[in-house]
C-alpha cells in the first residue's frame, strides 16, 4: 500500500517557466513533509518542507503548497533551470513514528528543463 | 551540519558472495540513521533503522541485516547475495527534526 503516491513518473517544462510537481498521501497521521532533489547516482538532497500546521513554506525559487482536506501537496520551482533537471521526490512523517523519524517516499517525478 | 560517508561507490558480486557496505556520520552525535534501496526506476524504500547503538529496527523481511558497532557508524551486510539485491543503496541521517541527509550511494550489481 503506498501511503505517498507521486503519479505522474515524469514532467517537461521549458526554461524559464514554473515547474509543478505534485504528491498525494492517504495516511491522516502524516504531519511533516519534504521535498528531496536526486541526480543520477547520487544521495537525495534535502530541498524544502512544510509542517501540518502551515499551507506554504517558501525557499527562493521553491514554494511547497500543503492543502490537508485534500491530502495533497505541491512543489513549485519558479523559474526553472535547466540544473534543476532531477529527479524529485516526496516524502512524509508521522510524529507518531516517535524518536526514528522514519520518512515515506513517493516514488518520484523526473523533472527536465528544457533551454 | 552533518556529512554522510558511504563506500564503495560501485560494487559488482557473484550471487552467494557476502556483503558489507560501510556508513560514517561526520558532524553530529548520537544521529538516527538509515538505510534505504533505490530499485530500478522506484522510489526509496527504507530498510532499516537505527536510534543508537545496538538498536536496530528492519521494516522489511530480506536477506539482509544491518549493525550499529559505534554512535557515527552503520553497516549493512548480507550472508549470501540474491540477484534481487541488486540497486542503489542509500544511508541517511537525522536528528530530532524530520530531515534526512543522504550519503553518495553504494550501486550494487549482482551477477
Amino acid at each position: 500500500d503506498q501511503q505517498v503516491k507521486q503519479n505522474s513518473p515524469s514532467l517537461s517544462v521549458q526554461e524559464g517557466r514554473i515547474s509543478i510537481l505534485n504528491c498525494d498521501y492517504t495516511n491522516s497521521m502524516f504531519d511533516y513533509f519534504l521535498w528531496y532533489k536526486k541526480y543520477p547516482a547520487e544521495g537525495p538532497t534535502f530541498l524544502i518542507s512544510i509542517s501540518s500546521i502551515k499551507d506554504k513554506n517558501e525557499d527562493g525559487r521553491f514554494t511547497v503548497f500543503l492543502n490537508k482536506s485534500a491530502k495533497h501537496l505541491s512543489l513549485h520551482i519558479v523559474p526553472s533551470q535547466p540544473g534543476d533537471s532531477a529527479v524529485y521526490f516526496c516524502a512524509a512523517s508521522a510524529l507518531s513514528s516517535g524518536s526514528a523519524r522514519q520518512l515515506t517516499f513517493g516514488s518520484g517525478t523526473q523533472l527536465t528543463v528544457l533551454p | 551540519s552533518q556529512t554522510i560517508h558511504q563506500w564503495p561507490a560501485t560494487l559488482v558480486q557473484p550471487v552467494g558472495s557476502p556483503l558489507s557496505l560501510e556508513c560514517t556520520v561526520e558532524g553530529t552525535s548520537n544521529p538516527n540513521l538509515y538505510w534505504y534501496r533505490q530499485a530500478a526506476g522506484r522510489g526509496l524504500q527504507l530498510l532499516f533503522y537505527s536510534v543508537g547503538i545496538g538498536q536496530i529496527s528492519s521494516e522489511v523481511p530480506q536477506n539482509l541485516s544491518a549493525s550499529r558497532p559505534q554512535d557515527r557508524q552503520f553497516i549493512l551486510s548480507s550472508k549470501k547475495l540474491l540477484l534481487s539485491d541488486s540497486g542503489f543503496y542509500l544511508c541517511a541521517g537525522g536528528t530530532a527534526s524530520y530531515e534526512q541527509y543522504f550519503g553518495p550511494g553504494t550501486r550494487l550489481t549482482v551477477t
